[in-house]
């Protein structure tokens, strides 16, 4: 059975720019989470899609979005990127809404510069 | 303010003596804590939860321990083994919330042979 898969693994990119992450979950799970582990800090929820539909947001500002599709897979949207952006953006998945058990994708590494 | 805080953000054990890492937690609401493993360049993976009705999980190696009184929980590995070397992270989210987990920082463990 696949993982969650992540691309691209690695990406630079300006700032000002705009980047767009993908992620496709384990089959059969519904759910997609993603978080920012920025240098020296812990994971930080961004967004939680099931069935297609955001169901929360972590403290992140709007430039922060995405979207989830019919087959569950997802995209997370960073407009007018800054240097704080500079992070490793994972993807979970899990079987609907769970308590944390999920299973995490390896990540995209983002540097803005 | 950090919810979820994992104090020592490194660790270094001798092959076959055991691993303790902490964390300690703010949120009351909290009542499900899981453990996860990091290595470089993947995601993370869940490795053992706990719920707050126990005060003790075990699988294999590796323990769980909550005090709930102390709102402190900590991961016994033992023995420890050099392939435990890693990241650990903390988290904890609440039943009655968004389920959504909140992480600590991590601690680092090396083991060595």
């Amino acid at each position: 059975e696949a993982g969650v898969t992540q691309s691209p693994t690695h990406l630079i990119k300006t700032r000002g720019q705009q980047v767009t992450l993908r992620c496709s979950p384990i089959s059969g799970h519904t759910s997609v989470y993603w978080y920012q582990q920025a240098l020296g800090l812990g994971l930080q929820f961004l967004l939680w899609y099931d069935e297609g539909e955001e169901r929360n947001r972590g403290n992140f500002p709007p430039r922060f979005s995405g979207r989830q599709f019919p087959n569950y897979s997802s995209e997370l949207n960073v407009n007018a990127l800054e240097l704080e952006d500079s992070a490793l953006y994972l993807c979970a998945s899990s079987l609907g809404r769970g308590l944390g058990g999920y299973t995490f994708g390896s990540g995209t590494r983002l540097t803005v510069v | 303010d950090q919810q979820v805080k994992q104090n020592s953000p490194s660790l270094s054990v001798q092959e076959g003596r055991i691993s303790i890492l902490n964390c300690d937690y703010t949120n009351s609401m909290f009542d499900y804590f899981l453990w996860y493993k990091k290595y470089p360049a993947e995601g993370p993976t869940f490795l053992i939860s706990i719920s707050s009705i126990k005060d003790k999980n075990e699988d294999g190696r590796f323990t769980v321990f909550l005090n709930k009184s102390a709102k402190h929980l900590s991961l016994h590995i033992v023995p420890s083994q050099p392939g435990d070397s890693a990241v650990y992270f903390c988290a904890a989210s609440a039943s009655g919330g968004s389920y959504i987990p909140t992480f600590g920082r991590g601690t680092s463990l090396i083991v060595h042979p």
